[in-house]
């Protein structure tokens, strides 16, 4: 079955530390995209890529650094930049062209707990 | 900008009862619309879609129709179940923007038994 899957469900970090959450697919899409989720509240894009070995930064970059290594992949890692990161994060992938309507497939989400 | 701004949540409603959730869009151009759904613990899964001017996008007993006139995409479904207890987000994209989405904030239906 094609689909997207991330890695681990559930994650905890201690402050000052680093943690690297995967993403990968197997639908052959060209873009990749982070969002991160907080309670109550709608998502907000930290980086897309729309092709392998480029990406740029969305909404809320500042403390997250991405890869684009290949095709399946896009791992997001919470460096001890970021202030907050405790939080729900999804990963999608999707055709990229110039047309509106072609939809995005979403993650199952990683849940990031900062101790 | 181009934003999303849907009716804020919570939503109750006792099962088979009827449901909107508004959602308006500003955008400088002609966007596609989506409908999104988020269960408990999960990402989010395309509920349905329009992509012009018209369009009624349906799916499981959910519909909403693009209204270009009042720049409204409303879901509504006749007789909700306790099962579409979840999170529903509108959202739109742009054409010549590849497929990036603007997301509303979300609505939570809770249904009763």
């Amino acid at each position: 079955d094609g689909g997207i899957t991330q890695s681990p469900k559930y994650l905890f970090r201690k402050e000052g530390q680093n943690v690297t959450l995967s993403c990968e697919q197997n639908l052959n899409h060209d873009a990749m995209y982070w969002y991160r989720q907080d309670p109550g509240q709608g998502l907000r894009l930290i980086y897309y890529s729309q092709i392998v070995n480029d990406f740029q930064k969305g909404d809320i970059a500042e403390g997250y650094s991405v890869s684009r290594e290949k095709k399946e992949s896009f791992p997001l890692t919470v460096t001890s930049a970021q202030k907050n990161p405790t939080a729900f994060y999804l990963c999608a992938s999707s055709i990229w062209g110039p047309d509106s309507y072609n939809e995005q497939f979403f993650g199952p989400g990683t849940r990031l707990t900062v101790l | 900008g181009d934003s999303v701004t849907q009716m804020e949540g919570p939503v109750t409603l006792s099962e088979e009862a009827f449901l909107t959730i508004n959602c308006t869009y500003t955008a400088t151009g002609y966007p596609s619309l989506f409908w999104y759904v988020q269960y408990p613990g999960e990402g989010l899964q395309l509920l349905l879609k329009a992509t012009k001017a018209d369009d009624k996008g349906s799916n499981k007993g959910f519909e909403a129709t693009y209204r270009k006139e009042t720049t409204s995409f409303h879901l509504e479904k006749g007789s909700v179940q306790v099962s579409d207890s979840a999170v529903y987000f509108c959202a739109l994209s742009l054409n010549n923007a590849g497929n990036m989405l603007t997301f509303g904030g979300g609505t939570r239906l809770m249904v009763k038994p």
